[in-house]
């Protein structure tokens, strides 16, 4: 169990340029959410994987934002035409849906976007 | 709609003393789930507890208790003989039953601060 890694860790791009970040969940998860945390804020949910299913968007997930799991497994989510209120940190986190595994959804350490 | 109060922006402890984190909720969902996760400076989110709606005990890990008082919607972290390392962000969160998945609403969160 490597946990959840996200990649990169941190990212300063010009208003304007598109992002992608890139999640890699724990490997039996096949669930997979994004969320954003503005500084002085909780998480606040974006999106829902299972496996390559994209089963929810947040109305917070504008035309610019688009999510991705291509084969159940990384995700990825591309910010376009990047705004200065993108500048957030993006966590990724992921689960199983077996009820045997329990509750916990497990998060990264997130991915910090400035945009200048 | 479902929310997450924690009213306490900042909170200070001495080392090896006790401390409660609260947290109050509104659902009106009968089935829920309630979570606290530490957030160091780092931006990893590290799940410490979880405490479903109908389980009758108070959960327990280690040095957290989670002291949940139904009738009054409330869901308080305690922590017992504080530590260094403990000071982090505390964020209290509550699962939504949504199409059988995890979805998580947090709290604004609580900075905790310990001092030697």
């Amino acid at each position: 169990d490597t946990g959840v890694s996200q990649d990169p860790r941190h990212k300063i791009t010009k208003r304007g340029q598109n992002v992608t970040f890139r999640c890699d969940p724990i490997s039996e998860h096949n669930r997979l959410y994004w969320y954003r945390q503005t500084l002085g804020q909780g998480p606040e949910f974006l999106t829902y994987f299972q496996n390559e299913a994209q089963l929810e968007k947040s109305r917070l997930l504008s035309d610019r934002f688009s999510a991705e799991r291509p084969k159940g497994s990384f995700s990825t989510l591309e910010i376009q035409r990047t705004e200065q209120g993108d500048s957030a940190m993006y966590l990724c986190a992921s689960s199983s849906s077996d009820p045997a595994s329990g509750n916990t959804i497990y998060f990264g350490e997130g991915s910090w976007l400035t945009v200048v | 709609a479902q929310k997450i109060t924690q009213t306490q922006p900042g909170m200070f402890v001495q080392e090896k003393e006790a401390v409660t984190l609260d947290c109050t909720y509104d659902t009106s969902d009968q089935s829920y789930g309630l979570f606290w996760y530490k957030q160091p400076s780092s931006g990893e989110m590290i799940f410490l507890i979880y405490q479903g709606s109908y389980d009758e005990q108070n959960a327990t890990e280690g040095r957290y208790s989670l002291n949940f008082q139904k009738a009054r919607k409330s869901a308080n972290l305690v922590i017992s003989a504080s530590q260094l390392g403990d000071s982090a962000m505390y964020f209290c969160a509550m699962r939504r039953p949504s199409g059988g998945y995890n979805k998580l609403i947090f709290g604004a969160g609580t900075r905790l601060a310990v001092h030697p």
